[in-house]
C-alpha cells in the first residue's frame, strides 16, 4: 500500500521565494497533519486538517506560511517570502479520524540559503 | 503543554534494557509512541488508550498510568536496530498530539 507520499524531498531556494511542499495522505484517512522538525524545537505541529477542514493552525509560526487541502488526497504548505530561520525538516502525516497512530511521509529537507 | 520525556538520551550494549519515560502536566487521554532513526521519518511504534493498558510487541512494550499522567516505554534486550530517538505523543482534550523532545537512544555491539 501506498504511504504518504511527499514532495519534494529536498528544496534549496534563496532568501525570499517562495516555496511550496506538496502532501499526498494514505487513501481513507480523514486528518492530515503538518510538520517541522529543527534541533533546536524538535518535532512542532504546525496545521492540521480534519475532512479537508483546517481545525488547528495554532502552530504555523507567521503569516509567511499558510496551508491548504483543496481535496482529500493533495495538500499543500507554502512559506512567502521564505527566510533562513525556515530551514528544517517539514513532515506530513495523515491517520484516521480521532486518536489513531499517525502515519508519516519522507519529509522535505528544506534549506533557505 | 509539551509532554516531558527523560531520560534525554542513553547509550547502551546489546542485549541490555532500558526505559524512557514521558509525563504530562495534563490529563493524558492517550499516549503514542514513535521511533525515529537519523534521516528518516518518525514510525509509529503503539498507542495507549486506557489508564494502567500495557501493550508490547515482541521485546518493546510500553505502560500508561492515568492516575500519574505518566508512560514509560520498555525496551528488554535490545538490538542494534533498536537505535534512533523515541518521541512520545499525549494527546489532549483538544484533539491534538503534542511531542515530547524525544529520547536518543543508541545501541552499540
Amino acid at each position: 500500500d501506498a504511504g504518504v507520499i511527499q514532495s519534494p524531498r529536498h528544496e534549496v531556494t534563496e532568501m525570499g521565494q517562495e516555496v511550496t511542499l506538496r502532501c499526498k495522505p494514505i487513501s481513507g484517512h480523514n486528518s492530515l497533519f503538518w510538520y517541522r522538525q529543527t534541533m533546536m524545537r524538535g518535532l512542532e505541529l504546525l496545521i492540521y486538517f480534519n475532512n479537508n477542514v483546517p481545525i488547528d493552525d495554532s502552530g504555523m509560526p507567521e503569516d509567511r506560511f499558510s496551508a491548504k487541502m483543496p481535496n482529500a488526497s493533495f495538500s499543500t504548505l507554502k512559506i512567502q517570502p521564505s527566510e533562513p530561520r525556515d530551514s528544517a525538516v517539514y513532515f506530513c502525516a495523515s491517520s484516521g479520524v480521532g486518536d489513531q497512530p499517525q502515519h508519516f511521509g519522507d519529509g522535505t529537507r528544506l534549506s533557505i540559503l | 503543554q509539551q509532554p516531558v520525556q527523560s531520560p534525554q538520551a542513553v547509550i547502551l550494549r546489546e542485549g541490555e534494557d532500558a526505559v524512557i519515560n514521558c509525563s504530562s502536566s495534563k490529563a493524558l487521554y492517550s499516549v503514542h509512541w514513535y521511533r525515529q532513526k537519523h534521516g528518516e521519518a518518525p514510525v509509529f511504534l503503539m498507542i495507549l488508550l486506557k489508564g494502567g493498558e500495557q501493550k508490547g510487541h515482541e521485546k518493546i512494550s510500553a505502560s500508561f498510568n492515568e492516575k500519574k499522567q505518566q508512560s514509560s516505554l520498555y525496551l528488554t534486550a535490545s538490538q542494534l536496530s533498536y537505535s534512533g530517538t523515541y518521541f512520545c505523543g499525549t494527546y489532549n482534550q483538544g484533539g491534538k498530539l503534542i511531542f515530547g523532545q524525544g529520547t536518543e537512544l543508541s545501541v552499540k555491539p
